[in-house]
């Protein structure tokens, strides 16, 4: 059964502290995305790689965040230092390109809460 | 940039059918997609319709499109209680990123 793996589910950190989210994509997607979801602003791109490389990283905070994919198999968001704004759901997502688009497949999302 | 826009909210009868809508501003959309959200859980992919189609069916789903108003809809046939969930509208970034954009997302709720 393949699925996007997304680690943690949940985690609540201070303010001021790194968080890590990992992603592992499902194998042989060559595309990741970085979503995150709140309930002001709905579901935004952060980033997205394609063959590990960032292909568009717009949407992220550079001062804060940084997403990087290590390896074909996984994918890391980082958050340093974090503020409380920051709390929301982080999804990753993984596909393969078709048509000059992706159908993304989505993980189950961490949801980080930043106190 | 793109666009993309649903209704927030919308509330049916089980057993009566549900439409909801999106509408885009990029048409140069290969796919457009509809993705199902569950409390606690992930996207995921509910059905999609090619661009040069103006109708989808898949078992109690419907998808209408019409590409000169821009206009995407899911039609839900018997709607059950199982179906509520968040529905979201995406469609393909111009310039052929590969990338998806997303409507905000329609809450269904489904009453007994």
């Amino acid at each position: 059964d393949a699925r996007v793996t997304q680690t943690p589910r949940h985690k609540v950190t201070e303010m001021g502290q790194e968080v890590t989210m990992r992603c592992q994509p499902i194998l042989g997607h060559n595309t990741v995305f970085w979503y995150r979801q709140t309930m002001m602003q709905g579901l935004e791109l952060l980033a997205y790689f394609r063959n590990r490389a960032p292909l568009d990283d717009s949407g992220m905070p550079k001062d804060r965040f940084s997403a990087e994919m290590p390896d074909a198999t996984l994918a890391t968001l980082k958050i340093q230092p974090s503020e409380p704004r920051d709390s929301a759901v982080y999804f990753c997502a993984s596909g393969l390109p078709r048509g000059g688009e992706t159908e993304a497949f989505f993980g189950q999302g961490t949801r980080l809460t930043v106190v | 940039g793109e666009d993309v826009e649903q209704s927030l909210f919308l509330s049916v009868r089980e057993g009566d059918s549900s439409v909801i809508n999106c509408t885009y501003t990029d048409s140069s959309s290969t796919y457009l997609y509809w993705y199902k959200q569950e409390p606690g859980a992930g996207l995921q992919l509910l059905t999609y319709i090619f661009s040069n189609m103006d109708m989808k069916q898949d078992q109690r789903l419907t998808v209408l499109l019409n590409k000169k108003d821009k206009h995407l809809s899911l039609r839900i046939a018997d709607t059950q209680t199982g179906d509520s969930a968040i529905y979201f509208c995406a469609v393909g970034s111009s310039g052929n990123t590969g990338k998806l954009i997303f409507g905000q997302g329609t809450t269904l709720q489904v009453k007994p």
